[in-house]
């Protein structure tokens, strides 16, 4: 299994601009989360999806962020505008249960100046 | 809430010293418990996880944890450090939410490994 894959893996863009963040979870995982690391604020979870399905987005930070899980092997976080305070790594991960664990993409390191 | 609080930011120890880093858990119920390493621009990697089987659980790099009920910890220890052990070290706890369990991390601890 070549485990969760996360592309990019860096992204520079401009303020204004949109920016796409795309995920593909293990197979067979039922449950994706996104995270978004800083330093200030450490990891912090955006939106989890159960069965394709988001249950949770009270994490997502503004309207200008959403995500889609159109099937179980893909996910995206897209954010439009984005801004200078974007700027962070995001994480993708998966599971098929808590008793076993969750498994955690290389991450995108986004810049946004 | 589940929560967990990790003490100290930072900890430093010598090549071939003891490895000690606290976590401590807030929960109403019994827990699933998780330690992950991130290694610079990498992901975390589980390193180990309790779930309610023995309270001593052996994770890989030679790295273990004990879960202990009455002090609501699970410091993660290793006996002796090496320099590829230099990483940032999160515990985290499970919380249910909505019918899914999602992971709740703590601030992360920065291990610094000294030749």
């Amino acid at each position: 299994d070549a485990g969760v894959i996360q592309s990019p893996r860096h992204e520079v863009t401009e303020m204004g601009q949109e920016v796409t963040l795309r995920c593909k979870p293990i197979s067979g995982h039922n449950s994706l989360f996104w995270y978004r690391q800083t330093m200030m604020r450490g990891l912090e979870l955006l939106i989890y999806f159960n069965n394709n399905v988001p249950i949770d987005d009270s994490g997502m930070p503004e309207d200008r962020f959403s995500a889609k899980m159109p099937n179980a092997s893909f996910s995206t976080l897209k954010i439009q505008p984005s801004e200078p305070r974007d700027s962070a790594v995001y994480f993708c991960a998966s599971s098929s249960g808590q008793a076993y664990g969750y498994t955690f993409g290389s991450g995108t390191r986004l810049t946004v100046v | 809430a589940q929560s967990v609080t990790q003490l100290g930011s930072h900890v430093s120890v010598s090549e071939g010293a003891l490895v000690l880093l606290r976590c401590n858990y807030s929960s109403s119920v019994p827990p699933y418990l998780f330690w992950y390493v991130q290694y610079p621009n990498q992901g975390l990697q589980l390193l180990l996880k309790y779930t309610s089987a023995a309270t001593l659980v052996k994770g890989i790099n030679g790295f273990e944890a004990e879960f202990k009920k009455s002090e609501t910890s699970f410091h993660l220890t290793k006996p002796s450090a090496h320099m590829s052990d230099a990483a940032e070290y999160f515990c985290a706890v499970t919380k249910r939410s909505g019918g899914s369990y999602i992971p709740t991390f703590g601030r992360g601890t920065s291990l610094i490994v000294h030749p």
